[in-house]
């Protein structure tokens, strides 16, 4: 079985652009999360989808991050336009629906780094 | 809000030291507890959990209880070993199943 893939691993773009990152989940989850790690702090929750809709979206620190999952398969999590404070890496995780404690599992990360 | 407290680190030891990362926590209800190691060049991997008071979750030779009466959740292993060295993530999670992480602790582990 395919783990959670996240796409691209790292990117590095100039403040005020666009970049688009992607989240395709194991194959039948529907519950899928965002997270960041700013430099050496805490992950933080950004939010949280089942299937398509948005469950939680509590943790999104700005109107600059949109994240969508058309057809509630894989995700993109959109930065625009980037700021500093935006650097850090981004984690997807997925998890079945269901019983409360289902393991989440995560994605390797996408490094941002906004320069 | 609920909250996640760790140790700092990084933390060094030895090739078959004790191990004891500390996590506290501060939650409303009763969450589950998790502990969670990042490998260098890897994705966030579960190691161990517990989801009620007084439960040991154990893997690879780690443990953790989870004492509710000093809202702890203290990571410990007998003998570390060289593979060990990551980062160590405590968390918590409550109904909805969305994770709160602490800072996260460095283990490196010497030979």
């Amino acid at each position: 079985e395919a783990g959670v893939t996240q796409f691209p691993s790292h990117s590095v773009i100039e403040k005020g652009q666009t970049v688009t990152l992607r989240c395709d989940p194991i194959s039948g989850h529907d519950n899928l999360y965002w997270y960041r790690r700013v430099m050496g702090k805490e992950i933080k929750f950004l939010l949280h989808f089942v299937k398509e809709s948005k469950q939680d979206e509590s943790g999104m620190p700005n109107n600059r991050f949109l994240a969508e999952r058309t057809g509630g398969t894989y995700s993109t999590l959109k930065v625009q336009p980037a700021e500093l404070e935006d650097s850090g890496v981004y984690f997807c995780a997925s998890s079945r629906q269901g019983q409360r404690n289902t393991e989440a599992f995560f994605g390797q990360g996408t490094r941002l780094t906004v320069v | 809000g609920d909250s996640v407290t760790q140790m700092e680190g990084p933390v060094t030891l030895s090739e078959e030291a004790f191990l004891t990362i500390n996590c506290t926590y501060t939650a409303t209800g009763y969450p589950s507890l998790f502990w969670y190691v990042q490998y260098p060049g890897e994705g966030l991997q579960l190691l161990l959990k517990a989801t009620k008071a007084d439960d040991k979750g154990s893997n690879k030779g780690f443990e953790a209880t989870y004492r509710k009466e000093t809202t702890s959740f203290h990571l410990e292993k007998g003998s570390v070993q060289v593979s060990d060295s990551a980062v160590y993530f405590c968390a918590l999670s409550g109904a909805t199943n969305k994770l709160i992480f602490g800072t996260g602790t460095l283990l490196a582990v010497q030979p």
